[in-house]
Protein backbone atom coordinates (compact mmCIF):
# COMPACT_ATOMS: atom_id res chain seq x y z
CA UNK A 1 0.00 0.00 0.00
CA UNK A 2 1.42 3.31 -0.92
CA UNK A 3 1.97 6.23 2.19
CA UNK A 4 3.51 9.21 2.88
CA UNK A 5 4.90 10.65 5.83
CA UNK A 6 5.61 14.35 6.62
CA UNK A 7 8.29 15.21 8.80
CA UNK A 8 7.36 17.44 11.81
CA UNK A 9 3.91 18.42 12.87
CA UNK A 10 5.14 22.24 12.92
CA UNK A 11 7.82 23.66 11.54
CA UNK A 12 9.15 27.87 12.45
CA UNK A 13 10.80 30.02 10.33
CA UNK A 14 11.83 33.16 10.32
CA UNK A 15 10.64 35.51 7.27
CA UNK A 16 13.15 35.58 4.45
CA UNK A 17 14.80 32.17 5.73
CA UNK A 18 14.55 29.25 3.98
CA UNK A 19 11.72 26.76 4.25
CA UNK A 20 12.40 23.39 3.95
CA UNK A 21 9.20 20.95 4.44
CA UNK A 22 10.39 16.72 4.30
CA UNK A 23 8.29 14.63 2.75
CA UNK A 24 8.76 10.65 2.05
CA UNK A 25 6.68 7.96 0.11
CA UNK A 26 6.10 4.33 -0.22
CA UNK A 27 4.86 3.10 -3.64
CA UNK A 28 5.57 0.08 -5.17
CA UNK A 29 4.86 1.60 -8.69
CA UNK A 30 6.15 5.18 -9.82
CA UNK A 31 4.22 7.74 -8.43
CA UNK A 32 2.93 11.00 -9.23
CA UNK A 33 3.29 13.24 -5.80
CA UNK A 34 1.93 16.37 -5.23
CA UNK A 35 2.25 18.98 -2.79
CA UNK A 36 -1.32 21.21 -1.42
CA UNK A 37 -0.95 24.13 0.48
CA UNK A 38 -4.40 25.14 2.82
CA UNK A 39 -5.06 28.40 4.36
CA UNK A 40 -7.02 28.89 7.44
CA UNK A 41 -10.90 27.67 6.92
CA UNK A 42 -9.77 27.44 2.85
CA UNK A 43 -9.61 24.46 1.07
CA UNK A 44 -6.43 22.64 -0.30
CA UNK A 45 -4.79 24.23 -3.40
CA UNK A 46 -2.11 22.74 -5.40
CA UNK A 47 1.59 24.03 -5.00
CA UNK A 48 3.00 21.91 -7.31
CA UNK A 49 2.93 18.14 -8.96
CA UNK A 50 5.39 15.70 -10.29
CA UNK A 51 4.72 13.38 -12.95
CA UNK A 52 7.09 12.09 -15.24
CA UNK A 53 10.64 13.94 -16.71
CA UNK A 54 12.35 16.74 -14.87
CA UNK A 55 12.43 15.63 -11.31
CA UNK A 56 13.11 19.33 -9.99
CA UNK A 57 9.40 20.99 -10.11
CA UNK A 58 8.27 24.34 -9.65
CA UNK A 59 5.42 25.36 -8.29
CA UNK A 60 3.55 28.41 -7.21
CA UNK A 61 4.57 31.22 -5.02
CA UNK A 62 8.19 30.50 -5.56
CA UNK A 63 7.80 27.34 -4.21
CA UNK A 64 9.77 23.95 -5.58
CA UNK A 65 10.12 20.00 -4.85
CA UNK A 66 12.55 17.98 -5.87
CA UNK A 67 11.62 14.09 -6.49
CA UNK A 68 14.39 11.85 -5.26
CA UNK A 69 13.75 8.08 -6.35
CA UNK A 70 16.42 6.77 -4.30
CA UNK A 71 15.71 8.24 -1.15
CA UNK A 72 11.44 8.36 -1.95
CA UNK A 73 11.66 11.86 -1.12
CA UNK A 74 9.86 14.64 -2.13
CA UNK A 75 10.63 17.60 0.08
CA UNK A 76 9.51 21.29 -0.57
CA UNK A 77 11.65 24.19 -0.40
CA UNK A 78 11.41 27.81 -0.91
CA UNK A 79 14.39 30.17 -0.79
CA UNK A 80 12.83 32.90 1.41
CA UNK A 81 9.68 32.84 3.28
CA UNK A 82 7.26 35.18 3.79
CA UNK A 83 4.63 35.81 6.09
CA UNK A 84 2.11 34.55 3.84
CA UNK A 85 3.30 31.19 3.42
CA UNK A 86 1.76 30.50 6.46
CA UNK A 87 -0.46 27.73 5.96
CA UNK A 88 -0.83 23.81 6.51
CA UNK A 89 1.08 21.66 3.50
CA UNK A 90 0.35 18.47 2.56
CA UNK A 91 1.77 15.88 1.06
CA UNK A 92 0.26 13.38 -1.45
CA UNK A 93 0.92 10.24 -3.54
CA UNK A 94 -1.60 9.14 -6.31
CA UNK A 95 -2.38 5.74 -5.70
CA UNK A 96 -2.91 2.84 -8.54
CA UNK A 97 -6.64 2.85 -7.91
CA UNK A 98 -6.82 6.48 -8.40
CA UNK A 99 -7.00 7.63 -4.57
CA UNK A 100 -4.49 10.08 -3.70
CA UNK A 101 -3.10 9.27 -0.16
CA UNK A 102 -2.33 12.26 2.11
CA UNK A 103 0.30 13.22 4.47
CA UNK A 104 -0.83 14.05 7.59
CA UNK A 105 0.04 18.00 6.72
CA UNK A 106 2.56 20.46 8.55
CA UNK A 107 2.07 23.39 9.96
CA UNK A 108 4.47 25.98 8.36
CA UNK A 109 4.88 28.93 10.69
CA UNK A 110 6.79 32.15 9.75
CA UNK A 111 8.40 34.18 12.42
CA UNK A 112 8.67 38.28 11.90
CA UNK B 1 -16.56 31.91 -11.21
CA UNK B 2 -15.99 29.32 -8.53
CA UNK B 3 -14.29 26.26 -9.57
CA UNK B 4 -15.88 23.80 -6.96
CA UNK B 5 -18.32 24.98 -4.68
CA UNK B 6 -20.17 23.93 -1.92
CA UNK B 7 -23.01 24.32 0.43
CA UNK B 8 -23.81 24.99 2.75
CA UNK B 9 -20.17 26.31 4.49
CA UNK B 10 -21.44 26.09 8.09
CA UNK B 11 -23.74 23.42 9.26
CA UNK B 12 -25.07 22.73 12.54
CA UNK B 13 -27.28 20.14 13.95
CA UNK B 14 -28.08 17.63 16.53
CA UNK B 15 -27.55 14.14 16.67
CA UNK B 16 -29.91 12.14 14.85
CA UNK B 17 -31.04 14.10 12.43
CA UNK B 18 -30.24 13.93 8.50
CA UNK B 19 -28.56 16.08 6.22
CA UNK B 20 -27.31 16.73 2.83
CA UNK B 21 -24.18 18.56 1.41
CA UNK B 22 -24.10 19.48 -1.98
CA UNK B 23 -21.04 20.23 -4.34
CA UNK B 24 -20.87 21.51 -7.65
CA UNK B 25 -17.53 22.12 -10.20
CA UNK B 26 -17.53 23.70 -13.50
CA UNK B 27 -14.62 22.65 -14.83
CA UNK B 28 -15.44 20.02 -16.81
CA UNK B 29 -14.18 17.43 -14.65
CA UNK B 30 -15.03 13.51 -14.94
CA UNK B 31 -14.27 12.39 -11.77
CA UNK B 32 -15.40 13.85 -8.21
CA UNK B 33 -14.42 13.21 -4.67
CA UNK B 34 -15.61 13.59 -1.03
CA UNK B 35 -13.09 13.51 1.51
CA UNK B 36 -13.47 14.26 5.56
CA UNK B 37 -11.09 16.44 7.55
CA UNK B 38 -10.81 15.73 11.27
CA UNK B 39 -9.70 18.36 13.80
CA UNK B 40 -5.89 17.37 13.55
CA UNK B 41 -6.27 18.11 10.11
CA UNK B 42 -5.72 14.50 8.56
CA UNK B 43 -7.38 14.55 5.71
CA UNK B 44 -9.24 11.03 4.12
CA UNK B 45 -11.03 10.15 0.90
CA UNK B 46 -14.62 8.95 1.57
CA UNK B 47 -15.81 8.52 -2.10
CA UNK B 48 -15.59 8.85 -5.53
CA UNK B 49 -17.34 9.01 -8.86
CA UNK B 50 -16.42 9.31 -12.50
CA UNK B 51 -19.07 9.89 -14.89
CA UNK B 52 -21.54 9.29 -12.38
CA UNK B 53 -20.26 6.08 -11.52
CA UNK B 54 -18.66 5.16 -7.96
CA UNK B 55 -15.21 4.36 -8.09
CA UNK B 56 -14.12 4.53 -4.82
CA UNK B 57 -16.12 3.54 -1.84
CA UNK B 58 -13.90 3.84 1.31
CA UNK B 59 -15.00 2.02 5.01
CA UNK B 60 -17.72 4.36 5.34
CA UNK B 61 -20.41 3.69 7.66
CA UNK B 62 -23.56 3.06 5.24
CA UNK B 63 -25.06 6.29 7.17
CA UNK B 64 -23.09 8.26 4.41
CA UNK B 65 -24.60 8.48 0.87
CA UNK B 66 -23.24 9.44 -2.07
CA UNK B 67 -25.43 10.68 -5.14
CA UNK B 68 -23.95 11.89 -8.90
CA UNK B 69 -26.80 13.49 -10.71
CA UNK B 70 -24.73 14.11 -13.23
CA UNK B 71 -21.23 15.15 -14.24
CA UNK B 72 -20.98 18.12 -12.48
CA UNK B 73 -22.56 17.08 -9.02
CA UNK B 74 -21.76 14.88 -6.19
CA UNK B 75 -24.23 15.47 -2.94
CA UNK B 76 -23.15 13.73 0.19
CA UNK B 77 -26.41 13.24 2.61
CA UNK B 78 -25.94 11.72 6.04
CA UNK B 79 -28.26 9.72 8.03
CA UNK B 80 -28.72 9.46 11.41
CA UNK B 81 -26.13 11.93 12.44
CA UNK B 82 -23.68 11.09 15.16
CA UNK B 83 -20.72 13.41 17.02
CA UNK B 84 -18.22 11.63 15.41
CA UNK B 85 -19.12 12.80 12.57
CA UNK B 86 -17.98 16.52 12.82
CA UNK B 87 -15.42 17.19 10.56
CA UNK B 88 -14.78 19.69 7.60
CA UNK B 89 -16.21 17.98 4.40
CA UNK B 90 -14.39 18.50 1.20
CA UNK B 91 -15.81 18.34 -2.27
CA UNK B 92 -13.01 17.87 -4.68
CA UNK B 93 -12.77 17.16 -8.36
CA UNK B 94 -10.08 16.52 -11.64
CA UNK B 95 -9.79 14.62 -14.76
CA UNK B 96 -9.31 11.04 -14.27
CA UNK B 97 -5.98 11.00 -16.06
CA UNK B 98 -4.35 13.53 -14.24
CA UNK B 99 -4.61 13.15 -10.61
CA UNK B 100 -4.27 16.66 -9.80
CA UNK B 101 -7.39 17.57 -7.52
CA UNK B 102 -9.47 20.89 -7.32
CA UNK B 103 -10.92 21.29 -3.56
CA UNK B 104 -14.00 23.28 -2.55
CA UNK B 105 -14.21 25.53 0.17
CA UNK B 106 -15.23 22.57 2.84
CA UNK B 107 -18.10 22.54 4.80
CA UNK B 108 -18.22 22.01 8.43
CA UNK B 109 -20.48 20.25 10.44
CA UNK B 110 -20.98 20.43 13.91
CA UNK B 111 -23.48 17.83 15.52
CA UNK B 112 -24.51 18.80 18.99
Amino acid sequence: AQSVTQLGSHVSVSEGALVLLRCNYSSSVPPYLFWYVQYPNQGLQLLLKYTTGATLVKGINGFEAEFKKSETSFHLTKPSAHMSDAAEYFCAVSSWDDKIIFGKGTRLHILP
Amino acid sequence: DTAVSQTPKYLVTQMGNDKSIKCEQNLGHDTMYWYKQDSKKFLKIMFSYNNKELIINETVPNRFSPKSPDKAHLNLHINSLELGDSAVYFCASSHRDTYEQYFGPGTRLTVT
